[in-house]
């Protein structure tokens, strides 16, 4: 079956330094791919949406600037967290939709903790 | 706007006890409606989902049925098994998915 996946799972970083989060699409092709943000027991919230070869679309509230994304090629997705504080602490969720099937499959997930 | 009101969690059941697991929603227009579960440590698995009225989603022994008069796509399953322990989220997808808060399901034996 497709699976995504998302590299690393958890990660612990300094206040003020960036981390990169990468979300992959092993056995298909993704010409979109999804970032989500996961408050404990709270919902999954769209970050924004990735187009391979275009820019991102930020849902409203979404800081551009501090989370930058980049979707480079049909398989890859990459989420950095610039200048991390301690309220980007959260659980982030990839998504990639196959080119073909335009199924949506969700990667495992990478907890960010910012101390 | 859209939205979804999932039943609240944590959920423990004993094996082979009947499971529901309440879901509603608000959306403009007629969403397609989505379960999806997450095993521990795994990511998101699609569990079933109904793209219209009346259609009923199934699979695993899991079964849903997308009620448009009462706007809820509530998740059972007849009997469940230790196996099925994990986070179960109720997600309505009109131009972008909209997710519950997740209810959290363990089976005992």
């Amino acid at each position: 079956g497709a699976v995504v996946s998302q590299h690393p799972s958890w990660v612990i970083c300094k206040s003020g330094t960036s981390v990169k989060i990468e979300c992959r699409s092993l056995d298909f092709q993704a010409t979109t791919m999804f970032w989500y943000r996961q408050f404990p027991k709270q919902s999954l919230m769209l970050m924004a949406t990735s187009n391979e070869g275009s820019k991102a679309t930020y849902e409203q509230g979404v800081e551009k600037d501090k989370f930058l994304i980049n979707h480079a090629s049909l398989t890859l997705s990459t989420l950095t967290v610039t200048s991390a504080h301690p309220e980007d602490s959260s659980f982030y969720i990839c998504s990639a939709r196959d080119r073909k099937s335009l199924e949506q499959y969700f990667g495992p997930g990478t907890r960010l903790t910012v101390t | 706007g859209n939205s979804v009101t999932q039943m609240e969690g944590p959920v423990t059941l004993s094996e082979e006890a009947f499971l529901t697991i309440n879901c509603t929603y608000t959306a403009t227009g007629y969403p397609s409606l989505f379960w999806y579960v997450q095993y521990p440590g795994e990511g998101l698995q699609l569990l079933l989902k109904a793209t219209k009225a009346d259609d009923k989603g199934s699979n695993k022994g899991f079964e849903a049925t997308y009620r448009k008069e009462t706007t809820s796509f509530h998740l059972e399953k007849g009997s469940v098994q230790v196996s099925d322990s994990a986070v179960y989220f109720c997600a309505p997808y009109g131009n972008q998915f909209y997710f519950g808060t997740g209810t959290s399901l363990t089976v005992i034996p």
